[in-house]
């Protein structure tokens, strides 16, 4: 099946930094999903982008579908965006399922 | 308020019992799914239904069922048979069983003793 690998697993900032984080899949998709997932588990949707740019406040999304990636950035971080941040993609002419990565756990501190 | 709701928020079972889990959705989406996430991992998909009366296999199915008598609903029972239960579960829905946008609920924590 189609493997998702986000980098890095882990990131720590100070408030206020900018941060990158990316998602590599393997095969073609046909939605693209950015979590963050919160302390007491809520998924929260951020981006749905299966190709494209898009901003929403402090974060926006690029995928270059062709090339198999996806990255999300961060400006301005706060301590309320710390959490875990899942990448989650469905494989072209497969099932209705998203795969997930691993995630990347984002710490910001004061 | 439109949205998915799952209850209970934590639910303790003993080793041998089957245990049922609720998901509604009044977002009026055609498609639900199920989903389990253990400490340090990502979600895998454990059943889907992308219409009413009709529901598939996921990635790992084995020791769960479920059941979609109606739209709103899509409860999740875990088997005795389900070896290794202990989990963060939560529930999905979207527009329809295609490349639609997910939405997700708060999930239920099931924790075997």
């Amino acid at each position: 099946g189609i493997q998702v690998e986000q980098s890095p697993p882990d990131l720590i900032l100070q408030e206020g930094a900018n941060s990158t984080l990316r998602c590599n899949f393997s095969d073609s998709v046909n939605n693209l999903q950015w979590f963050h997932q919160n302390p007491w588990g809520q998924l929260i949707n951020l981006f749905y982008i299966p190709s494209g740019t898009k901003q929403n406040g402090r974060l926006s999304a690029t995928t270059v579908a062709t090339e198999r990636y996806s990255l999300l950035y961060i400006s301005s971080s706060q301590t309320t965006d710390s959490g875990v941040y899942f990448c989650a993609v469905r494989n072209t002419g497969t099932a209705s399922k998203l795969t997930f990565g691993t995630g990347t756990r984002l710490q910001v501190t004061l | 308020d439109g949205g998915i709701t799952q209850s209970p928020k934590y639910l303790f079972r003993k080793e041998g019992q089957n245990v049922t889990l609720s998901c509604e959705q009044n977002l009026n989406h055609d498609a639900m799914y199920w989903y389990r996430q253990d400490p340090g991992q990502g979600l895998r998909l454990i059943y889907y239904s992308q219409i009413v009366n009709d529901f598939q296999k996921g990635d790992i199915a084995e020791g769960y069922s479920v059941s979609r008598e109606k739209k709103e609903s899509f409860p999740l029972t875990v088997t005795s048979a389900q070896k290794n239960p202990t989990a963060f579960y939560l529930c999905a829905s979207s527009i329809n069983g295609g490349y639609n946008e997910q939405f997700f609920g708060p999930g239920t924590r099931l924790t075997v003793l």
